[in-house]
């Protein structure tokens, strides 16, 4: 069955504290996509990943930085956490035919 | 620019009760379009999608929707609902492009009364 992963349901960082987000996917997919999801705003694509190495930024990549080194994996990168980055993370991927499988997503606090 | 609005943000419905949760975009040609169900604290299931063919798309857990390209509408619906549907649902389309992004509605959430 197919399972894209994230490394933390739930995560609490402190204000300026670098955090990672980790996302897997076992698919063999090309594409992977980092969504944000806040209440009333619905899904927003922060940053997403066609290829190894390759990255193009979303609709709001302000204050996040990305890094896919090799296909299985996407990592979402919060350079300096602030408080207005708490937020619902979401991790997806996708090949051919656009469907994207969506991972359980990561609850972040920044305090 | 493509867009998706649902123009419901909150519906209440009653267990037995129909449904129709609705669903309009804006993009020049004919997209590609899902339907997401979103369960509290999980990540987006799909339900259904329509790429082409017939415009009345079956999905799973007994849901349904019509793609009418003249009213540029997408709507789910399902004959009788269950408390297990409760969740907040999601339409996203997606132009073709090959980076395959998806634009998302801002949802509609679903609460289902005994």
């Amino acid at each position: 069955d197919v399972k894209v992963t994230q490394s933390s349901r739930y995560l609490v960082k402190r204000t300026g504290e670098k955090v990672f987000l980790e996302c897997v996917q076992d698919m063999d997919h090309e594409n992977m996509f980092w969504y944000r999801q806040d209440p009333g705003l619905g899904l927003r694509l922060i940053y997403f990943s066609y290829d190894v190495k390759m990255k193009e930024k979303g609709d709001i990549p302000e204050g996040y930085s990305v890094s896919r080194e090799k296909k299985e994996r996407f990592s979402l990168i919060l350079e300096s956490a602030s408080t207005n980055q708490t937020s619902m993370y979401l991790c997806a991927s996708s090949s051919q035919g656009a469907r994207q499988y969506f991972g359980p997503g990561t609850r972040l606090t920044v305090t | 620019a493509q867009s998706v609005t649902q123009p419901d943000i909150h519906i209440t419905v009653s267990e037995g009760a129909s449904l129709e949760l609705r669903c309009n975009y804006s993009y020049g040609a004919t997209p590609y379009l899902f339907w997401y169900v979103q369960s509290p604290g999980q990540g987006l299931q799909l339900l259904l999608k329509y790429f082409s063919g017939d415009t009345l798309v079956q999905g799973i857990k007994g849901f349904e929707a019509e793609f009418k390209r003249s009213q540029s509408s997408f709507n789910l619906r399902k004959p009788s609902v269950h408390w297990s549907d409760a969740a907040e649902y999601f339409c996203a389309l997606n132009s073709g492009g090959s980076n395959y992004k998806l634009t998302f509605g801002k949802g509609t959430l679903l609460t289902v009364n005994p």
